[in-house]
């Protein structure tokens, strides 16, 4: 059964440095999302990613992250200065269609913690 | 916007009793919703969904939630639990058109032999 895979599971990093965060959809799907979760708090939406543009971000979603499809199978969130508050549980996800009933798959996060 | 609240952060259970999980959604507009679960180390996978039309929505393993304008709640259940739906729930919310999940704070079912 084709999921969602993300690498690494547990990245620890210091405050100001830049992370990349790595996953790779199903193959066959053209919508891609991140979301994250800070220890405690609810899973909130990041960005979402159609045809190598966002096509929708949250407030959190500021400059200092960004995304790409550097390839056809990869789709990687960066953090370019990370702060504490950005230790959270990262999830991508991906979805075949972008209709709000469309199922989001998802992988099974990637854990960054920021010292 | 739109607001999901799980009000119950842990719930145990005995084997093979019934469970529910409460939700409350707050939205001024028309919404989908859903329930994902979580094991351990694993992704959100999709128990159920609530689209339109009959408010009782069966999904994977046996769980099932019912939709309930009124009270804007989607509470999940299940009459008997199995020590294998020991994990974490989420409940979420979009609105027609969007294709943003928001997301509960979940659940964490235990399921005490």
């Amino acid at each position: 059964e084709p999921e969602v895979t993300q690498t690494p599971s547990h990245q620890v990093t210091q405050m100001g440095q830049e992370v990349i965060l790595r996953c790779v959809p199903i193959s066959n799907h053209l919508y891609f999302y991140w979301y994250r979760q800070i220890l405690g708090q609810k899973v909130e939406f990041l960005v979402s990613f159609y045809n190598n543009e966002i096509s929708e971000k949250s407030e959190i979603f500021d400059d200092q992250f960004s995304v790409e499809r550097p390839d056809g199978s990869n789709f990687t969130l960066k953090i370019r200065s990370t702060k504490l508050e950005d230790s959270a549980m990262y999830f991508c996800a991906s979805s075949l269609l972008a209709s709000s009933y469309n199922e989001q798959f998802f992988g099974p996060g990637t854990r960054l913690t920021v010292l | 916007a739109q607001s999901v609240t799980q009000l119950d952060s842990q719930v145990p259970v005995f084997e093979e009793a019934p469970v529910e999980l409460r939700c409350n959604y707050s939205s001024s507009v028309s919404v989908y919703l859903f329930w994902y679960v979580q094991y351990p180390n694993q992704g959100l996978q999709l128990l159920l969904k609530y689209l339109s039309g009959s408010t009782l929505v069966k999904g994977i393993n046996g769980f099932e939630a019912e939709f309930n304008k009124s009270q804007t709640s989607f509470h999940l259940r299940k009459p008997s639990v199995h020590i294998s739906d020991t994990a974490e729930y989420f409940c979420a919310v979009t609105k027609t058109g969007a294709n943003n999940l928001f997301f509960g704070t979940g659940t964490r079912l235990t399921v005490i032999p």
